[in-house]
């Protein structure tokens, strides 16, 4: 009964590889998110979705594309990985509710990337 | 733009110290402010959150009181247990965008 979910946990590949990290989340939230969070702890919003559609871009390379085939899911795909791009990702969802703020946001647990 | 300004660390405290995490935001709207944890290997936890000015989030131990005239948010508890040790986010939401601080290292002693 997760609640946000994450595959994989870790994930250690070569720079120039494509590889996609998958989210799901059965909230039934409407917005979803992907933020990353490097080697010192900073984290970084990268990516969010509000019904499939696509409601914040950050300054993301664009070898980052993320990918929403239902409100549920935010799968986030990743072209030429690099040394850099290694890092912590995490997904996350809250309930939008235009007339209210100050939504939670719910976080899953992180996929760890190693890029070698 | 937004941001958020945290006690930089590691905080390193005996069991039942008193803590706090000095918070303050920058922002133009009128921001919501969180604090989550981030226990080691796990995703963020909401720990405690305001919606505006003089409102007091508390969870677990934890409070934190949205201070507009000082732009401040900051994370207090009267005595801290080995299972505190964690990560410490402050954050601020605009239209539901979180800005989060550089998080802040805490570890309690036995």
């Amino acid at each position: 009964d997760t609640a946000v979910s994450q595959t994989p946990k870790y994930l250690v590949t070569q720079m120039g590889n494509d590889k996609s990290i998958k989210c799901e989340q059965n909230l039934g939230h409407d917005t979803m998110y992907w933020y990353k969070q490097d080697s010192k702890k900073f984290l970084k919003i990268m990516f969010s979705y509000n019904n499939k559609e696509l409601i914040i871009n950050e300054t993301v390379p664009n070898r980052f594309s993320p990918k929403s085939p239902d409100k549920a899911h935010l799968n986030l795909h990743i072209n030429s990985l690099e040394l850099g791009d290694s890092a912590v990702y995490f997904c996350a969802s809250s309930q939008e509710v235009r007339a209210r703020r100050g939504e939670t946001q719910y976080f899953g647990p992180g996929t760890r990337l190693l890029v070698l | 733009g937004d941001s958020v300004t945290q006690m930089e660390g590691p905080v390193t405290l005996s069991e039942e110290a008193f803590l706090t995490i000095n918070c303050t935001y920058t922002a133009t709207g009128y921001p919501s402010l969180f604090w989550y944890v981030q226990y080691p290997g796990e995703g963020l936890q909401l720990l405690l959150k305001a919606t505006k000015a003089d409102d007091k989030g508390s969870n677990k131990g934890f409070e934190a009181t949205y201070r507009k005239e000082t732009t401040s948010f900051h994370l207090e508890k009267g005595s801290v247990q080995v299972s505190d040790s964690a990560v410490y986010f402050c954050a601020l939401s605009d239209r539901n965008k979180l800005s989060f601080g550089a998080g802040t290292t805490v570890t309690v002693r036995a």
